[in-house]
Order: structure tokens, then C-alpha cells, then sequence
């Protein structure tokens, strides 16, 4: 399967503590997103990364959540210091990046999803 | 600013009728509308895309959405709901041409279909 993948799948935690997420985009994708998704609501935007630079950060990314995308491959998304309000789905998208095009298919990992007690 | 407004968090159907989903949409500019689906325990799925084509898209499974600019709206319909259609389904606008990726869901509908 050459979709992306996300690790690991949940991740159940005590509040305080820090987490980290991996994502493999699709191999040929430019671009990697991060989403947050909460019960009952739509995925919210958090950062995205084109090749290894990280061109926007949403507001919802407090101090404590740091992304990174070191090779332009791979990215990780920790969260220090967790509280139970972190507690979501975390998702990860990849598209290919075509110049002069709107294509808006992103291409989305199944999540990885965070309880924190 | 854009925002989608998905109307109905739940709708219901039995198997063989007709599906319709509604959404509104906000944009200053000229949107880029989507509609995703998401079964339980699998990633989210694009469903179809408006692009300023044509205003009636159709996309996979025999779904289809029609624009309308006068409404503010991107209803998704499905002449006959299968089983497998059973999931939640979220209307979805990007930003410009600079930030399409940064999608922008709808609050999601569920959709259950009985037998």
C-alpha cells in the first residue's frame, strides 16, 4: 500500500506528558499537512509543509505542538506538556504540488488518535 | 474569509431511495468547493471538486453536486443509497490559490442507511 501512513494509530497518555505522531506521505507529494480532528466536528487545519520548509501555522498551534519535516519526507508532530484538551484525532494529509493548478485533493492518513487521562 | 455550513448532522435513508446532503458555503472570492467522506477507521476520502467548471460535478460512487452561486450552496445528492454509503460526509472550501491546501470542513453529516 503506497497511501499515507500514520504511527502510531492511538495513543493513550496521562496528562503532562509528551507525544509525538509520524507521518509517511505518499513518496512523489510535495506538500504534508497537519489536521486535528475532535469528536462531533470537521478536521481543522494546523501546519503544513512544503517540501522540508513549514509555510503556515494555524493559530491553533500553541507553544506546546511543534512540527517538524527534517528530509522533506517524513514529518513528526509533538505535543509537550499534553493536556486533556489535546485529546483528538490527529491527521495527516500529503498532495502533490503542480504549478498554476487548484487541485484541492489531498490524500489523507487514518489518523492517529490521542487520549489523554 | 470562507466557511461551509453543513445543515443536517444526521440524515437517514433507507436503501434504494435518494440521498441529499446540504451545504452553504461563505467565500469572498471565488471558491474551491469539495465534498470528502470518512467510513469508520479509514481516511478521509475526496468525494468530488468544484473548480469553477462546470457547476454540476459529478464524482465517484454515482454521487453528484451542484453549484449554485445564487444560493450560496453545494448540495450533495445520490439518486439511490447503497449500504456502503453509510459514513460522514463533510462539505469542505479552500482557501486561494496560494493556500488550497488549507482546507476549510464543514461540522460533517452523518448518514445512516437502512435496509
Amino acid at each position: 500500500d503506497t497511501g499515507v501512513s500514520q504511527d502510531p494509530r492511538h495513543k493513550i497518555t496521562k496528562r503532562g506528558q509528551n507525544v509525538t505522531f509520524r507521518c509517511d506521505p505518499i513518496s512523489e507529494h510535495n506538500r504534508l499537512y497537519w489536521y486535528r480532528q475532535t469528536l462531533g466536528q470537521g478536521p481543522e487545519f494546523l501546519t503544513y509543509f512544503q517540501n522540508e520548509a513549514q509555510l503556515e501555522k494555524s493559530r491553533l498551534l500553541s507553544d506546546r505542538f511543534s512540527a517538524e519535516r527534517p528530509k522533506g519526507s517524513f514529518s513528526t508532530l509533538e505535543i509537550q506538556r499534553t493536556e486533556q484538551g489535546d485529546s483528538a484525532m490527529y491527521l495527516c494529509a500529503s498532495s502533490p504540488l503542480r504549478a498554476g493548478t487548484n487541485t484541492g485533493e489531498l490524500f489523507f492518513g487514518e489518523g492517529s488518535r490521542l487520549t489523554v487521562l | 474569509a470562507q466557511s461551509v455550513t453543513q445543515l443536517d448532522s444526521h440524515v437517514s435513508v433507507s436503501e434504494g431511495t435518494p440521498v441529499l446532503l446540504r451545504c452553504n458555503y461563505s467565500s469572498s472570492y471565488s471558491p474551491s468547493l469539495f465534498w470528502y467522506v470518512q467510513h469508520p477507521n479509514k481516511g478521509l476520502q475526496l468525494l468530488l471538486k468544484y473548480t469553477s467548471a462546470a457547476t454540476l460535478v459529478k464524482g465517484i460512487n454515482g454521487f453528484e453536486a451542484e453549484f449554485k452561486k445564487s444560493e450560496t450552496s453545494f448540495h450533495l445528492t445520490k439518486p439511490s443509497a447503497h449500504m456502503s454509503d453509510a459514513a460522514e460526509y463533510f462539505c469542505v472550501v479552500t482557501g486561494s490559490t496560494d493556500s488550497w491546501g488549507k482546507l476549510q470542513f464543514g461540522a460533517g453529516t452523518q448518514v445512516v442507511v437502512t435496509p
